[in-house]
């Protein structure tokens, strides 16, 4: 069966240190993966995407990603948090021939500590 | 470009009533969809559409119809509250052949009580 796993509900980390949220994603098709953002009450903003080529993939705010297909995951990092990094982050899949049909995980919380 | 908007931002509902969830793209995107967030579970797809005339059922599109005779509009309905309605509704669009990358409104948050 086709799923997202996000292992983590909720992280604490420290502003200033490193972050990384992990996603592990089970898909029969060659997938492309997403992360997207969700600050308080707002809707879902993407920051990187991967569909092929190179693994590491950037995206904004200073986060990237790591497209490991032997071990079917697709972690967000990012070297050093900012109190405005707070939200919840969503980890997505799907492949070309799914009609942009999209599998999230059911996201991670970040709570930055000052 | 206003992106893809959404209406009403809130609303109430008695368990019973009926009420239209209204998402419009100004993208000329052909694919829409209607998603429901439930805390502590991610986004559940409810219905989809791939294009003017053509839509399709998700994974949880029991309680809801949709309809879509243009581009721009894919409104969503509730035909009977009830109290598991209650979520935050999110519409969302992309273009076809092109990146897939999601386009998402700001939601409507309902209440069915």
């Amino acid at each position: 069966a086709q799923s997202v796993t996000q292992p983590d509900i909720h992280i604490t980390v420290s502003e200033g240190a490193s972050l990384e949220l992990r996603c592990n994603y089970s898909y029969g098709a060659t997938p492309y993966l997403f992360w997207y953002v969700q600050s308080p009450g707002q809707g879902l903003q993407l920051l990187l995407k991967y569909f092929s080529g190179d693994t590491l993939v950037q995206g904004i705010k200073g986060f990237e990603a790591e497209f490991k297909r032997s071990q079917s995951s697709f972690n967000l990092r990012k070297p050093s948090v900012h109190w405005s990094d707070a939200a919840e982050y969503f980890c997505a899949v799907g492949a070309v021939r799914s009609q942009g049909n999209l599998i999230f995980g059911k996201g991670t919380k970040l709570s930055v500590k000052p | 470009n206003a992106g893809v908007t959404q209406t009403p931002k809130f609303r109430i509902l008695k368990i019973g009533q009926s009420m239209t969830l209204q998402c419009t793209q100004d993208m000329n995107h052909n694919y829409m969809y209607w998603y429901r967030q439930d805390p502590g579970m991610g986004l559940k797809l409810i219905y989809y559409s791939v294009g003017a005339g053509i839509t399709d059922k998700g994974e949880v599109p029991n309680g809801y119809n949709v309809s879509r005779s243009t581009t721009e509009d894919f409104p969503l309905r509730l035909e009977l509250a009830a109290p598991s309605q209650t979520s935050v509704y999110f519409c969302a669009s992309i273009q076809a052949g092109g990146n897939y990358e999601q386009y998402f409104g700001p939601g409507t948050r309902l209440t069915v009580t």
